[in-house]
């Protein structure tokens, strides 16, 4: 069975800084791996989705990188703003359509 | 388009008490599917439909039922609440069944059972 775990669970960083939120899976099997946002009340945002074939994605100051492999994905924010304040999702996806989600980064950017 | 709409927002129940939680989107989506979400852990899927007429259970069904009338519509209900079932719930759909296909989740219903 699937296993995505998030390190750290909590991140607070002055405003400015470099974010880097980690995920790691078991299962190297996968079809694709998403990072999701999460707001307090909202659903969830959709940010980066990278193909098992590929090893990165990037979206304006976000940066995603995969290992299958190592089972590992890092999400990089550039230059972090107090509206990146939030719950980051590592999702992954297999070839059947199964999702497991981890249990979430939640990240607070101090002005 | 509205997307995924979820109501009601907040909810408390009393243990053995039944409710129905409401799903909606506007998008013509095939699937969609209910999630719980719980302190320090990830989504689990309890619920899912790839179309009006078809659902199946995901990985923790026990406790809620679903069905799908409609394409908009995908209820899901609680028959005789417990303390466990305290949690917060998303419904979320695609235009097809993942992985190929990009889910849009609704923005959660807050349950407490006392």
């Amino acid at each position: 069975k699937q296993e995505v775990t998030q390190i750290p669970a909590a991140l607070s960083v002055p405003e400015g800084e470099n974010l880097v939120l980690n995920c790691s899976f078991t299962d190297s099997a996968i079809y694709n791996l998403q990072w999701f946002r999460q707001d307090p009340g909202k659903g969830l945002t959709s940010l980066l989705l990278i193909q098992s074939s590929q090893r990165e994605q990037t979206s304006g100051r976000l940066n995603a990188s995969l290992d299958k492999s190592s089972g590992r994905s890092t999400l990089y924010i550039a230059a972090s703003q107090p509206g990146d304040s939030a719950t980051y999702l590592c999702v992954t996806t297999d070839s059947w359509g199964k999702l497991q989600f981890g249990a979430g980064t939640q990240v607070v950017v101090t002005p | 388009n509205a997307g995924v709409t979820q109501t009601p927002k907040f909810q408390v129940l009393k243990t053995g008490q039944s409710m129905t939680l409401q799903c909606a989107q506007d998008m013509n989506h095939e699937y969609m599917s209910w999630y719980r979400q719980d302190p320090g852990m990830g989504l689990r899927l309890i619920h899912y439909s790839v179309g009006a007429g078809i659902t199946d259970q995901g990985e923790v069904p026990n406790g809620y039922n679903v069905s799908r009338s409609t394409t908009e519509d995908f209820p899901l209900r609680l028959l005789s609440a417990a303390p466990s079932q305290t949690s917060v719930y998303f419904c979320a759909s695609s235009a097809g069944t993942p992985p190929d296909n990009e889910q849009f989740f609704g923005p959660g219903t807050r349950l407490t059972v006392l």
